[in-house]
């Protein structure tokens, strides 16, 4: 199994400008997470989506901020317009609710830098 | 509103010691608790995790300990190495819960 696949892994852009991260959670997993990680504040959840569906966007910093999963093996969250406060790894994690622990797996990051 | 607080930040261990990582929360209704493991450039990845009705779980050099009318629960890492060194966070969530609350972390090195 390839795990979460993210892209791109790196991304520097400047003010102003819109950015989409990508995700392809593991295939059978029906539940998928984007979280931000910064020094400040650690890890954050931004929105969850199960079964494509969002259950809880209550993290999404403000509306320049939109989450999207189209269908089972994909969803991107687009910043638009972007700002250097933005500036973070951006996680995305899938999980198969069926399981004891429903283990989240998270993949590699996408480090955004917004100049 | 950080609901898990994690110590210490930093943590240098030399190899063979004992490295001890700390949590406390609040909120009762946590009824998971896992514990990350993430090295530079990757995402965090479940290390262990334990329900409160255990008051330790073992996995190799990896030991919880968890107290369940403190609300803490602290990570051993025995016979420590240079490959254990990562951040480490703890998480707790309701157990039907979707939401992990993660620690802010702790950077570990282990020095040989």
């Amino acid at each position: 199994d390839a795990g979460v696949i993210q892209s791109p892994r790196h991304e520097v852009t400047e003010m102003g400008q819109e950015v989409t991260l990508r995700c392809k959670p593991i295939s059978g997993h029906n539940s998928l997470f984007w979280y931000r990680q910064t020094m400040m504040r650690g890890l954050e959840l931004l929105i969850y989506f199960n079964n494509n569906v969002p259950i809880d966007d209550s993290g999404m910093p403000e509306d320049r901020f939109s989450a999207k999963m189209p269908n089972a093996s994909f969803s991107t969250l687009k910043i638009q317009p972007s700002e250097p406060r933005d500036s973070a790894v951006y996680f995305c994690a899938s999980r198969r609710l069926a399981g004891p622990y429903n283990e989240q797996f998270f993949g590699p990051g996408t480090r955004l830098t917004v100049l | 509103q950080q609901q898990v607080k994690q110590s210490p930040q930093s943590l240098i261990v030399q190899k063979g010691g004992i490295s001890i990582i700390n949590c406390a929360y609040e909120n009762t209704a946590f009824d998971y608790f896992p514990w990350y493991q993430q090295f530079p450039g990757k995402g965090p990845a479940l290390l262990i995790a334990i329900r409160p009705d255990v008051s330790e779980k073992k996995e190799g050099r990896f030991t919880i300990s968890f107290n369940k009318s403190a609300k803490q629960f602290s990570l051993h890492i025995m016979d420590s190495q240079p490959g254990d060194s990562a951040t480490y966070f703890c998480a707790a969530r309701p157990d039907s819960g979707y939401a992990l609350n993660f620690g802010k972390g702790t950077s570990l090195l282990v020095t040989p």
